[in-house]
C-alpha cells in the first residue's frame, strides 16, 4: 500500500486556470505538508497542517489555498495559475508537528503552466 | 533563517569507490537531520534520520554523522554501485519544518 499518494501525477494547464492537487496518507500521521521543487531542484516548504489546523504558511501567494478535510488528506488549490507556478509539488507527512519524527514524501505532481 | 549547503553539487566516481557527501547548516538548533535520495522524475526516499542528540546513524552501506555544534553532517556510502546514482538531499528540521540543501548529484560509473 502506498503510504503517501498524490493525484494527479502530471498536470498541464493554461495560464489563468484554477487547478487542484490531492494528497492522502495512510500512515496515521497527524501532520502533513506541501513542498514546491523549482526548476533548480530546490525544495521549499509551502504549508503545514497538524490535525486539520494550519501551522505553517511560508510566504506563499494567496492564490494557493490548502484544505484539509481530515487529518489523512491535504489538498492544494491554485487559482489564476501563472507561468512561475510550473514546478513539482510534493506532499509529505510526519507523526507530529515538531518534526522530531521522520517525514515521508509522496511521488510528486509535475505542474506545467503554458 | 536556516540555510543548508551541500558540497559538492555533483560527483562522478568509478564503481567500488567510497562516496563522501557533505552538508552544512547555519542554525544549530535543530530537532534532527534527514538524508534523502531522489531519482530523476521521482519522489524522495528517506535514507537516514539522525536525531539532534545522536552522533551517527548506519543502515547497510550508508553511514551518516552529525556534528550539531559545528553545523555539519556527512553521508558515507561504502563500495558504491551504479544503482547508487541519484541526487542526495540533506534536510534539517527546526521551527516545525524541514529546510533542504540543493543536493549532490552522484554518478557511479560501471
Amino acid at each position: 500500500d502506498t503510504a503517501v499518494s498524490q493525484t494527479p501525477k502530471y498536470l498541464v494547464t493554461q495560464m489563468g486556470n484554477d487547478k487542484s492537487i490531492k494528497c492522502e496518507q495512510n500512515l496515521g500521521h497527524d501532520t502533513m505538508y506541501w513542498y514546491k521543487q523549482d526548476s533548480k531542484k530546490f525544495l521549499k516548504i509551502m504549508f503545514s497542517y497538524n490535525n486539520k489546523e494550519l501551522i505553517i504558511n511560508e510566504t506563499v501567494p494567496n492564490r494557493f489555498s490548502p484544505k484539509s478535510p481530515d487529518k489523512a488528506h491535504l489538498n492544494l488549490h491554485i487559482n489564476s495559475l501563472e507561468l512561475g507556478d510550473s514546478a513539482v509539488y510534493f506532499c509529505a507527512s510526519s507523526p507530529q508537528p515538531g518534526v522530531a519524527g521522520e517525514q515521508f514524501f509522496g511521488p510528486g505532481t509535475r505542474l506545467t503552466v503554458l | 533563517k536556516q540555510e543548508v549547503t551541500q558540497i559538492p553539487a555533483a560527483l562522478s566516481v568509478p564503481e567500488g569507490e567510497n562516496l563522501v557527501l557533505n552538508c552544512s547548516f547555519t542554525d544549530s538548533a535543530i530537532y534532527n537531520l534527514q538524508w534523502f535520495r531522489q531519482d530523476p522524475g521521482k519522489g524522495l526516499t528517506s535514507l537516514l534520520l539522525i536525531q539532534s542528540s545522536q552522533r551517527e546513524q548506519t543502515s547497510g552501506r550508508l553511514n551518516a554523522s552529525l556534528d550539531k555544534s559545528s553545523g555539519r553532517s556527512t553521508l558515507y556510502i561504502a563500495a558504491s554501485q551504479p544503482g547508487d546514482s541519484a541526487t542526495y538531499l540533506c534536510a534539517v528540521s527546526n521551527d516545525y519544518k524541514l529546510s533542504f540543501g540543493a543536493g549532490t548529484t552522484v554518478t557511479v560509473r560501471a
